[in-house]
């Protein structure tokens, strides 16, 4: 399996303020994504994040609100902007090696906005 | 659209017994199935997947799910069921042909499990 790892695991958060999750990948990791999942729901696709370039967003997020980079192939950045307490989640990385492959999710960061 | 349902919220057995979490999903072309567990206050593990090939696939931890293209489900099963098996199971689907550039994963909404002692 996939080796990701994200910081922070946890954090609170004051409203309006915003906050960066790092994601580590191992080398053979292609795709990387970024998920949410609101408390008691299931998970959501947020964007893919592209190597060097602007990461591709689903429809009900945008780049303002989820800047994400991915300089290189193996690090990821999201950063949660002017947060309210809507966008208290567990938020994950994750990422595959080949198309159609298996993907792996980080043990994600669990984000309380208070 | 592709879409999945997990029709239980919980399912409660008993220690020792068989056990089924349900799956139905529904995708334009071919699907790539996918289980993945969920422990309390941990990120998703991956269980297994369904590719393509054989229609009973077997994954970790003593898990196996069955994929039945006419009925369009991909239930989890395993023949006897653990304590240590209590946590939330959910179900995703990813249609096979939706292009290079879209890998999205739908997942079900979770099926909490609990083994009782």
């Amino acid at each position: 399996s996939a080796v990701i790892s994200q910081k922070p695991s946890r954090d609170i958060c004051q409203r309006g303020t915003s906050l960066t999750i790092q994601c580590q990948v191992d080398s053979q990791v292609t795709m990387m994504f970024w998920y949410r999942q609101q408390p008691g729901q299931s998970l959501t696709l947020i964007a893919t994040a592209n190597q060097g370039s602007e990461a591709t967003y689903e429809s009900g997020f945008v780049i303002d609100k989820f800047p994400i980079s991915r300089p290189n192939l193996t690090f990821s950045t999201l950063t949660v902007s002017n947060m309210s307490p809507e966008d208290s989640s567990i938020y994950l990385c994750s990422g595959n090696r080949e198309e159609g492959g298996t993907i792996y999710f980080g043990e994600g960061s669990w984000l309380t906005v208070v | 659209a592709q879409s999945v349902a997990q029709p239980e919220d919980q399912v409660n057995v008993a220690e020792g017994n068989p056990l089924t979490v349900k799956c139905t999903y529904s995708v334009s072309g071919n699907p790539y199935l996918f289980w993945y567990v969920q422990y309390p206050n941990r990120g998703l593990q991956f269980l297994l997947k369904y590719i393509t090939g054989d229609n009973l696939v077997k994954g970790s931890y003593g898990f196996e799910a069955e994929f039945n293209k006419s009925q369009t489900s991909f239930h989890l099963k395993k023949p006897s069921a653990l304590v240590s098996d209590s946590a939330l199971y959910f179900c995703a689907v990813r249609d096979r042909y939706s292009g290079a550039g879209s890998y999205q994963l739908t997942f079900g909404k979770g099926t909490k499990l609990s083994v009782i002692p």
